[in-house]
């Protein structure tokens, strides 16, 4: 079976520029979210999805958006890019979006901004 | 805001030993409790997880502590294999409400042969 896959794994931006990245979840999960790790943090919830609908949001900017697809993908975008929004994002689904539900990470995608 | 602190942030242990990470957290709405593991490159894994309904969950060589009062939880991991070696996260969320996690700074257990 399948994990939670995202795409692309790494990916170089520079400062000012936009960037998307894709989420695809475990079959049959319909609940998607999003953390940002730093180097040496934990992950920083940034967006949950479930059903097509946001659920809830982090604290970050505006700049930082997202959407779920009707098959239950989801991307998330970043706008007007920062050198502190270099990190790994990572996507989790789970079955429901509740706080116990078990949530499976991907390997995340790794964003460098220069 | 820090709402969960975790501590230590490096650990050292023998093949063998016992390895305990302390977390502690701040929002008394908080009721599920779980402690993620990840290697190099790769997203957080599910390890462990409790509620603070029970004071004790053992899986495996995987044991959390839960402290209500002092708003405290830990992991022992016994016999540590240096297969154990990776980052260790503790994280906090409200069970009924969104998959909203929030997660400890993280400690980098390496276990030595």
């Amino acid at each position: 079976d399948a994990g939670v896959t995202q795409s692309p794994t790494h990916l170089i931006k520079t400062r000012g520029q936009q960037v998307t990245l894709r989420c695809s979840p475990i079959s049959g999960h319909k609940s998607v979210s999003w953390y940002q790790q730093v180097l040496g943090q934990g992950p920083q919830f940034i967006f949950q999805y479930y059903e097509k609908e946001e659920r809830g949001r982090g604290n970050f900017p505006d700049r930082f958006s997202a959407r779920q697809f009707p098959n239950y993908s989801s991307e998330l975008n970043v706008n007007a890019l920062l050198l502190g929004d270099s990190a790994l994002y990572l996507c989790a689904s789970s079955l429901a979006p509740r706080g116990s539900e078990k949530l499976f990470f991907g390997s995340g995608t790794q964003l460098s901004v220069l | 805001q820090q709402q969960v602190k975790q501590s230590p942030q490096s650990l050292i242990v023998q093949k063998g030993g016992i390895s305990i990470i302390n977390c502690a957290y701040e929002n008394t709405a908080f009721d599920y409790f779980p402690w993620y593991q990840q290697f190099p490159g790769k997203g957080p894994a599910l390890l462990i997880a409790i509620r603070p309904d029970v004071s004790e969950k053992k899986e495996g060589r995987f044991t959390i502590s839960f402290n209500k009062s002092a708003k405290q939880f830990s992991l022992h991991i016994m016999d540590s294999q240096p297969g154990d070696s990776a980052t260790y996260f503790c994280a906090a969320s409200i069970g009924t409400s969104g998959s909203r996690l929030t997660f400890g700074e993280g400690t980098q257990l390496t276990v030595n042969p």
